[in-house]
């Protein structure tokens, strides 16, 4: 299995508030990608990196920001969570975007605001 | 945008065959990937088509018909442990991930 975790794993909090989640992977990958997984609406790109410091915007980015500073860790920030916010977020990582290279999944975090 | 639709459910008796399908239309085409999720669990990866006809995975095989859009997963030998969610999900011409909503499959004893 890859080595990706993802801290917290659960995390309740209020509207309003700045939460921070984040991805750290061993496997020396270049790619890194938020998602967001909501019932009705399958897996939903966040954002996305496609190095240190390389970022960029996926389908879902409003509300979102993210930072990058060394290969293993991916952090996703929501600056004022909302009750829309509330989902189960999951980390992705992958040596290439091209080809047979799949995306391994972390095990996600499920995030309630309240 | 995206366009990715799956079954939402579908049930099958152990042993048997179940094929899920999975129509796309999307801004460019870079393969398409099967996925299985157990609930509450992360996707793991099940197969992988970029050329046109049948890829074979032990009990699990994927087809792809690029002029159709067109994908299908087939989950033979049904097992109590195949009752999960399945994702089809294509790579766009941006080389980004487009997911299905998934679909669900019950295996009855």
């Amino acid at each position: 299995d890859a080595g990706i975790t993802q801290s917290p794993r659960h995390k309740v909090t209020e509207t309003g508030t700045p939460v921070t989640l984040r991805c750290h992977q061993t496997e020396n990958h270049r790619y890194m990608y938020w998602y967001r997984q909501d019932p009705g609406h399958g897996l939903r790109l966040i954002h996305y990196s496609y190095g240190v410091k390389d970022t960029d915007k996926g389908e879902v980015s409003d509300g979102y920001s993210v930072s990058r500073s060394k290969t293993e860790d991916f952090l996703l920030t929501l600056e004022s969570a909302t009750s829309s916010q509330t989902s189960v977020y999951f980390c992705a990582i992958s040596d290439r975007d091209e080809g047979s290279y799949e995306q391994y999944f972390g095990p996600g975090t499920r995030l309630t605001v309240t | 945008g995206q366009n990715i639709d799956q079954p939402t459910e579908m049930t099958a008796t152990e042993g048997a065959i179940v094929q899920i399908n999975c129509t796309y239309q999307t801004s460019g085409f870079n393969g398409l990937f099967w996925y299985q999720q157990h609930a509450g669990e992360a996707p793991t990866f099940l197969s992988y088509n970029v050329l046109d006809g049948l890829e074979e995975k032990g009990r699990f095989s994927s087809f792809l018909s690029r002029s159709k859009g067109y994908s299908y997963l087939l989950l033979k030998e049904l097992q109590m442990k195949d009752s999960a969610s399945y994702l089809c999900a294509v790579r766009d011409g941006d080389y980004k991930l487009s997911f299905g909503a998934g679909t669900t499959v019950t295996v009855r004893a």
